[in-house]
């Protein structure tokens, strides 16, 4: 089956660091850019950025550079979204996608990840 | 950074009614758009790419318009699992998401 299954929920402090994940199975993931998309609650949708696990081309929207840094490690098919210092705004939902080659938009979610930063 | 404006923000409709959906870009973005679905709980889903291109598995009565900064979706008559959150996304300059339109049962 082809899909994309994220880590589990979080919840940590201010200040803290984290990493999600997000494990491609069924397709060849070196093949296809992964993104990652941000959803705060009850809002609409945020495109954070995307990485090419074949080579690791990585490309951020100017909202997001600076504050998160997406990785990817092709051996074991998964890409990653992380924080350095985790603030009480980064809460949201968190979802990996993978970008269609054919048309280049996201034809292939993960369920999401739920980030919750709170003192 | 294009902006993307939906509208209207919420559209009340009954099942069988036609639902149009607006979406305008801040500049042309040629037909490099695409439609999603996301319902409460889920993950979105891809339903129309390049302005009028069903993906696949997505039913006949949903259908995508327009070109360069104005572009529609329709959903010719709503079935209840219609009743959802929809979003515009382009991909002509890096890549964005319109706020979203929900389409709510009247």
């Amino acid at each position: 089956e082809v899909q994309l299954v994220q880590s589990g929920t979080e919840v940590k402090k201010p200040g803290e660091s984290l990493k999600i994940s997000c494990k491609g199975s069924g397709y060849s993931f070196t093949n296809y850019w992964i993104g990652w998309v941000r959803q705060m609650p009850g809002k609409g949708l945020e495109w954070m950025g995307i990485i090419y696990p074949g080579d690791s081309d990585t490309r951020y929207s100017p909202s997001f550079q600076g504050q998160v840094t997406i990785s990817a490690d092709k051996s074991i098919s998964t890409a990653y979204l992380q924080w350095s210092s985790l603030k009480a705004s980064d809460t949201a939902m968190y979802f990996c996608a993978r970008q269609a080659a054919v048309h280049w938009y996201f034809d292939l979610w993960g369920r999401g990840t739920l980030v919750t930063v709170s003192s | 950074e294009i902006v993307l404006t939906q509208s209207p923000a919420t559209l009340s409709l009954s099942p069988g009614e036609r639902a149009t959906l607006s979406c305008r870009a801040s500049q042309s973005v040629s037909s490099y758009l695409a439609w999603f679905q996301q319902k409460p709980g889920q993950a979105p889903r891809l339903l129309i790419y390049d302005a009028s291109n069903r993906a696949t598995g997505i039913p006949a009565r949903f259908s995508g318009s327009g070109s360069g900064t104005d572009f529609t979706l329709s959903i010719s008559s709503l079935e209840p699992e219609d009743f959802a959150v929809y979003y515009c996304q382009q991909r002509s300059n890096s890549w964005t998401f319109g706020q979203g339109t929900k389409v709510e049962i009247k």
